[in-house]
């Protein structure tokens, strides 16, 4: 099985800063890789998959990059609504995992 | 649009069994993967199994097998999941999420269902 993990737990940034989450497969995955947010109380969301493409209707101001082990999903100039926790997500191997989140908090 | 509706709360002791729903509309039913996504509470996302709506094939990560069946109603398209046995730790957010296309390799999760809360306590 496949160990997603990311970092930082927890990133306290301010509106309109820029945010990076990092994720980090515990082996080659290529770019086999989605991002969610999940809002408090609610369902995940998809924001990215194939490691950099955005999903429906998502912003442009999510980006991800990365291949292989190291990947990033950068958020730039936060704004209110993207106080939330992320998740990454390979699909490279079975069973498909998560990474455990980042929480995003002003 | 695409959408997954799953079906309401439940409370159940330990010991039960429960069975969660996962209606699929806006699209063919019998040509997407369904996978079920547990999170106890402020924790983590964690797989619990996939089936291919399409013959019914499921597959579980080794921690669930043989406590998780899941089936489909193709004439309703729908999905259920089941889970025997049920313990305290059990007591979580279930989801449904929209896998890969059959046939296809991307296998992100989108759309998800709205999560049926199942709390397990005696």
């Amino acid at each position: 099985e496949i160990m997603m993990t990311q970092s930082p737990t927890t990133l306290s940034v301010s509106p309109g800063e820029r945010a990076t989450l990092s994720c980090r497969a515990s082996q080659n995955i290529d770019s086999n890789l989605a991002w969610y947010q999940q809002r408090s109380g609610q369902a995940p969301r998809l924001l990215i998959y194939g490691a950099s493409t955005r999903a429906t209707d998502i912003p442009a101001r999510f980006s991800g990059s990365g291949s292989g082990t190291q990947f990033t999903l950068t958020i730039s100039s936060l704004q209110s609504e993207d106080f939330a926790v992320y998740y990454c997500q390979q699909y490279n191997n079975w069973p498909r995992t998560f990474g455990q989140g980042t929480k995003l908090e002003i | 649009q695409v959408q997954l509706v799953q079906s309401g709360a439940e409370v159940k002791k330990p010991g039960a069994s429960v069975k969660v729903s996962c209606k699929a509309s806006g699209y063919t039913f019998t040509t997407y993967y369904i996978h079920w996504v547990r999170q106890a509470p402020g924790q983590g996302l964690e797989l619990m199994g996939t089936i291919n709506p399409s013959g019914g094939r499921t597959s579980s990560p080794q921690k669930f097998q043989g406590r998780v069946t899941m089936t489909r109603d193709t004439s309703t398209s729908t999905v259920y999941m089941e889970l025997n046995s049920l313990r305290s730790d059990d007591t979580a957010m279930y989801y449904c999420a929209r896998g890969r296309e059959v046939g296809a390799t991307g296998d992100w999760f989108d759309p998800w269902g709205q999560g049926t809360l199942v709390i397990v306590s005696s």
